[in-house]
């Protein structure tokens, strides 16, 4: 079955920096573009960035272009999220999802998070 | 930017009955290729949220046919026919028209 698992989260002071892995299972990894989402505590889903299958493509959101950088490894069948210059307001727990297909801008699976925590 | 817009934000409902939700964008989800890129999800407590419906009114893979979507356009609507304890949870919708963004979310309670 279809198994996306983060790590990488923890505490971080402003200004720092974090990078999260994805490592996914049960699906041909470089057939799908993939997706990170964000949760701040008690608050709704925020998408953050997406790549496509083969790293030709990357998105990403306003509050976060500049010092987020996604990228992929098909070898590896992983997923990342490097995280720069790091703010408070970007404490959430991080998702990563499996597009619907190749080149989708909408997501199917989604992994358990990892919690970021930016605070001095 | 593609704002969504749900209502309501929360509803509380005796199991056995219906429940509806809206969702709205601020623009219309309907792309050149014909399809209508407006999916749901569901959050359950302490879950990572889960694919319910997908291009409006498809059922993903699992999900129980008590749901529906239906909408076009702009405007969208899950529905249950019948409420369950396991229904609990936060229910999003949101759109990949453009770069994707979500609804604020619709807490269903149990009564």
């Amino acid at each position: 079955q279809v198994q996306l698992v983060e790590s990488g989260g923890g505490v971080v002071q402003p200004g720092g920096s974090l990078r999260l892995s994805c490592a996914v299972s049960g699906f041909i990894f470089y057939d799908y573009a993939m997706h990170w989402v964000r949760q701040a505590p008690g608050k709704g889903l925020e998408w953050v960035a997406l790549m496509s299958f083969d790293g030709s493509e990357e998105k990403y959101s306003d509050s976060v272009k500049g010092r987020f950088t996604i990228s992929r490894d098909n070898s590896k069948n992983t997923l990342f999220l490097q995280m720069n210059s790091l703010r408070p307001e970007d404490t959430a727990v991080y998702f990563c999802a499996k597009a619907v297909n190749r080149g989708a801008w909408s997501v199917d699976y989604w992994g358990q998070g990892t919690l970021v925590i930016v605070s001095s | 930017e593609i704002v969504m817009t749900q209502s309501p934000l929360s509803l509380s409902v005796t199991p056995g009955q219906p429940a509806s939700i809206s969702c709205k964008s601020s623009q219309s989800l309907l792309y050149t290729d014909g399809r209508t890129y407006l999916y749901w999800y569901v959050q359950q407590p302490g879950q990572s949220p889960q694919l319910l419906i997908s291009e409006v009114s498809n059922r993903f893979s699992g999900v129980p046919d008590r749901f529906s979507g239906s909408g076009s356009g702009t405007d969208f609507t899950l529905k249950i026919s019948r409420v369950e304890a396991e229904d609990v949870g936060v229910y999003y919708c949101m759109q990949s028209m453009h770069l994707p963004t979500f609804g604020q979310g619709t807490k269903l309670e149990i009564k």
